[in-house]
Order: C-alpha cells, then sequence, then structure tokens
C-alpha cells in the first residue's frame, strides 16, 4: 500500500530565503506524485506533479520538486519565498499508480509560514 | 468556466442527526472523489465515482457514510447518526478522467462540526 511522509508540520522561512518542504513515499508500483497548496479557506491547488519522464518537475509560483527514486523522496523547492507562499502543502502519491484509478493518498501537510 | 462548488460551506449538525453534503463538479469531468480532512491531519479518500462504473467505497470509514451520484453530475454525501468524529471539513474533487494522470480539481469544503 502507498503512503506519505511529511517530515515537519510546521517550517518557517524569512522572505527571500530558500524554501524546502520534504516528502517521503512508499510505493510498490512506480508512483505518480503530487504537491498540492492550500490556503487559507480555499480548496487544494495542484503545484506540480510527476508521472514519467523528467525527475525535475517544475511547477507554478516558481515552486519545483525532485523525484529520487534511490531516496523515495519528492521533496519541494522554491529559491526565495515570498509573503504569499505560506500556506500549507500537501504531498500526494497515487493509490495505485500508472494510470490507474487515481485516487490519492495525502501526507499530514506541512503549514509554511514567511517571515518579513 | 465555474470550478467545484460545495454547499453549505459550513454546518453544525447534534450528534445522532444526519447531515447532506453536496458537490458540484466541473461540467464534463466524469470522475469525482470525496475526501474528509480532519484537524492537523491530511486528506482521508472516501469514495470515489467514474461515470456509471458502481463507485469504490473502499474508503467509507463506516455504515453511517453513503454518497450517491446521478450520471457525470452532482453528488451528495450523507452522514448517518452523527458522531463528534465526524467533525471535519469534506472536500470534494473532480477531474476529467478517473486517471491519476489527470488532475483533481478541488472544492472549497463544507466544514462539517458536530456537538
Amino acid at each position: 500500500a502507498q503512503s506519505v511522509t511529511q517530515l515537519g508540520s510546521h517550517v518557517s522561512v524569512s522572505e527571500g530565503a530558500l524554501v524546502l518542504l520534504r516528502c517521503n513515499y512508499s510505493s510498490s508500483v512506480p508512483p505518480y506524485l503530487f504537491w498540492y497548496v492550500q490556503y487559507p479557506n480555499q480548496g487544494l491547488q495542484l503545484l506540480l506533479k510527476y508521472t514519467t519522464g523528467a525527475t525535475l518537475v517544475k511547477g507554478i509560483n516558481g515552486f519545483e520538486a525532485e523525484f529520487k527514486k534511490s531516496e523515495t523522496s519528492f521533496h519541494l523547492t522554491k529559491p526565495s519565498a515570498h509573503m504569499s507562499d505560506a500556506a500549507e502543502y500537501f504531498c500526494a502519491v497515487s493509490a495505485l499508480g500508472g494510470g490507474s484509478q487515481g485516487n490519492l493518498i495525502f501526507g499530514k501537510g506541512t503549514k509554511l509560514s514567511v517571515k518579513p | 468556466g465555474a470550478g467545484v462548488s460545495q454547499s453549505p460551506s459550513n454546518k453544525v449538525t447534534e450528534k445522532g442527526k444526519d447531515v447532506e453534503l453536496r458537490c458540484d463538479p466541473i461540467s464534463g469531468h466524469t470522475a469525482l472523489y470525496w475526501y474528509r480532512q480532519r484537524l492537523g491531519q491530511g486528506l482521508e479518500f472516501l469514495i470515489y465515482f467514474q461515470g456509471n462504473s458502481a463507485p469504490d467505497k473502499s474508503g467509507l470509514p463506516s455504515d453511517r457514510f453513503s454518497a450517491e451520484r446521478t450520471g457525470e453530475s452532482v453528488s451528495t454525501l450523507t452522514i448517518q447518526r452523527t458522531q463528534q468524529e465526524d467533525s471535519a471539513v469534506y472536500l470534494c474533487a473532480s477531474s476529467l478522467r478517473g486517471q491519476d494522470s489527470y488532475e483533481q480539481y478541488f472544492g472549497p469544503g463544507t466544514r462539517l462540526t458536530v456537538t
């Protein structure tokens, strides 16, 4: 069965600093991996996804993530944090992988705070 | 075009009452998912609908939970005899196809509080 672990329920960075949000997954099949962002009182919005091909994936708002099979990781990064990046971030893996049903297994989320 | 909408946005109910939550998916999306988000937790999958196929109910936590969807339109999630542990945000998502390569679009959720 698939699972996702997000290290750190809260991360705080200064504006302009590097953002690094960690995600490790467990999957018995090649995974599809996703990062979603949730702003206060809003639904989840897809930041980026990895399905196949290039392991470095670029998403919206300057975020990117790298799929590392050997480390079973899919960490999210952004070179320079903006105040508007303050939100909760969820890593998710596809339940079955490989073009199957598609319900997602989510991590518990990491709340990002950005200090001025 | 319009995104996924959910109603009500907030619902407070007494323990033991039944509640019904509604989801309007994006027009043309054949797949629809319900998730539950408890405080401080990630999202838990509840149920999945794909077109006219039988739904996947494997995530429903108990027989008090049920959901319906007519064709590729509105879905309702019903919780009978609500308990305090049912308090959570219930999120609905739809996607063009029921495959994991397709993006899921989430609604804003219904915050359910059971007193």
